[in-house]
């Protein structure tokens, strides 16, 4: 079956910009995680969704940064005003059911903000 | 506070020699899961292994191995004759008790196999 996908695979963008990053999720999986990760590091969590709430978002650095999963299956990463420290990959995971069932990741999103 | 180390940033072996991936961490919970994951060149993270923090026996995958010792906070993974394609970064991680089910990653090992 079909894994997570995530659109688009690279970004350049702007400071100042607005972008959005999408992520598909594997058929099925209620849960849905969002990581960021920099260049060098180990990925860093940013939300996590349990159906179409945000169970966790205290990973989000600030309020420039919103997800939503309004059916519950695909999620937007929506960042604004973008700034040069915002560049990184941003993976997204999924899971059957959250909690600490394997995580399944996509391939990134590589987000470059000049 | 929840943490993982991977001290060994790099590390280079030749094909064919064993090589170990270490992995300390830190939890207050008594109930955790630990896991390993593999990111080759391409970039996405595969996962491969998943313990319970109940489950203090050692696992053997083909050629891949993981030592849980809780008595010193340690979930090493070790290669057994190693080969070029296990080139990549490893990542060990940990979901603690009330986090939903977030993952805490350590900083990754390089690994490189060379011919």
């Amino acid at each position: 079956g079909a894994g997570v996908s995530q659109t688009p695979s690279n970004k350049v963008t702007e400071k100042g910009k607005y972008v959005e990053l999408r992520c598909d999720p594997i058929s099925g999986h209620t849960a849905l995680y969002w990581y960021r990760q920099s260049l060098g590091q180990g990925p860093e969590f940013l939300i996590y969704f349990q159906g179409t709430g945000a169970a966790d978002d205290s990973g989000l650095p600030n309020d420039r940064f919103f997800a939503v999963r309004p059916e519950g299956s695909v999620s937007t990463l929506k960042i604004q005003r973008t700034e040069r420290g915002d560049s990184a990959v941003y993976l997204c995971a999924s899971s059957l059911n959250g909690g600490r069932e394997t995580q399944y990741f996509g391939p990134g999103t590589r987000l470059l903000v000049l | 506070a929840q943490k993982v180390t991977q001290a060994q940033t790099e590390i280079s072996v030749v094909e064919k020699e064993d090589v170990t991936l270490d992995c300390v961490y830190e939890t207050r919970d008594t109930t955790y899961y630990l896991f390993w994951y593999k990111q080759p060149p391409s970039g996405e993270l595969v996962f491969l292994i998943r313990r319970n923090s109940f489950d203090e026996q050692n696992e053997i995958s083909g050629r891949y191995s993981w030592n849980f010792q809780k008595s010193t906070s340690s979930f090493n993974f070790t290669i057994t004759a190693s080969q070029v394609v296990d080139s990549a970064v490893y990542f060990c991680a940990l979901s603690g008790n009330n986090q939903g089910g977030k993952l805490i990653f350590g900083q990754g090992t390089e690994l490189s196999v060379k011919p």
